[in-house]
């Protein structure tokens, strides 16, 4: 357990509207990220945080922006929301584990359930 | 290119025997890690072992071990003596050192769903 919520848990909300996701993590980790899974594609990266204000995109951020004011919330917002955006979405924290702490290992939220009609 | 392929969708194994998840890669990275998770249908990821590309031995964590094959990139999950409760999603996911700046960036297979048989 990595200490991590997501909220809220399940959303449904129209196309077109604002939705913002939050995840929130305890333990202090820098590195934070957001997925998404869909059905056929496994989980794919849409954001990520390497610290307070620092953020970059990943393979998926069309239609996301992500913000980091603390270093406990990472927040996700799709700025409009679309069908194509109904999906499974997953914060995640990279953790130091193994035997010499050297290890980066990821560890995930409970996931949100979002659909967009 | 798919970094990650995991070409069985679905496995099915009788209670108590062993079975094995495949998964391959693709990198030119020298430093990686590789992963598998367990997701079962309550949803949630847990995390099951972990792989150095320079580990000189597969990791073992219990009844789960990856069969780490550098030179064919290949890193199957082998569970042991399968139980009801490994009835779920498996994925394998990357970790590519990328000079420093991925950042930790997993990259996941489609995943397998791994169905136990009493």
């Amino acid at each position: 357990d990595a200490g991590i919520t997501q909220s809220p848990r399940h959303k449904v909300t129209e196309t077109g509207t604002p939705v913002t996701l939050r995840c929130h993590q305890t333990e202090n980790h820098r590195y934070m990220y957001w997925y998404r899974q869909d059905p056929g594609h496994g989980l794919r990266l849409i954001h990520y945080s390497y610290g307070v204000k620092d953020t970059d995109k990943g393979e998926v951020s069309d239609g996301y922006s992500v913000s980091r004011s603390k270093t406990e919330d990472f927040l996700l917002t799709l700025e409009s929301a679309t069908s194509s955006q109904t999906s499974v979405y997953f914060c995640a924290i990279s953790k130091k584990t193994g035997r010499s702490g050297g290890q980066e290992t990821q560890y995930f939220g409970p996931g949100t359930r979002l659909l967009v009609l | 290119a798919q970094k990650i392929t995991q070409t069985q969708p679905g496995m099915f194994v009788q209670e108590k025997e062993a079975v094995t998840l495949d998964c391959t890669y693709d990198t030119s990275d020298q430093s990686y890690g590789l992963f598998w998770y367990k997701q079962p249908s309550s949803g949630e990821m847990i995390f099951l072992i972990y792989q150095g590309s320079y580990d000189e031995q597969n990791a073992t964590e219990g009844r789960y071990s990856l069969n780490f094959q550098k030179a064919r990139k290949s890193a199957n999950l082998v569970i042991s003596a399968s139980q009801l409760g490994d009835s779920a999603m498996y994925f394998c996911a990357m970790r590519e050192a990328a000079g420093g700046t991925s950042y930790g960036k997993l990259t996941f297979g489609q995943g397998t769903i791994l169905t136990v048989h009493p």
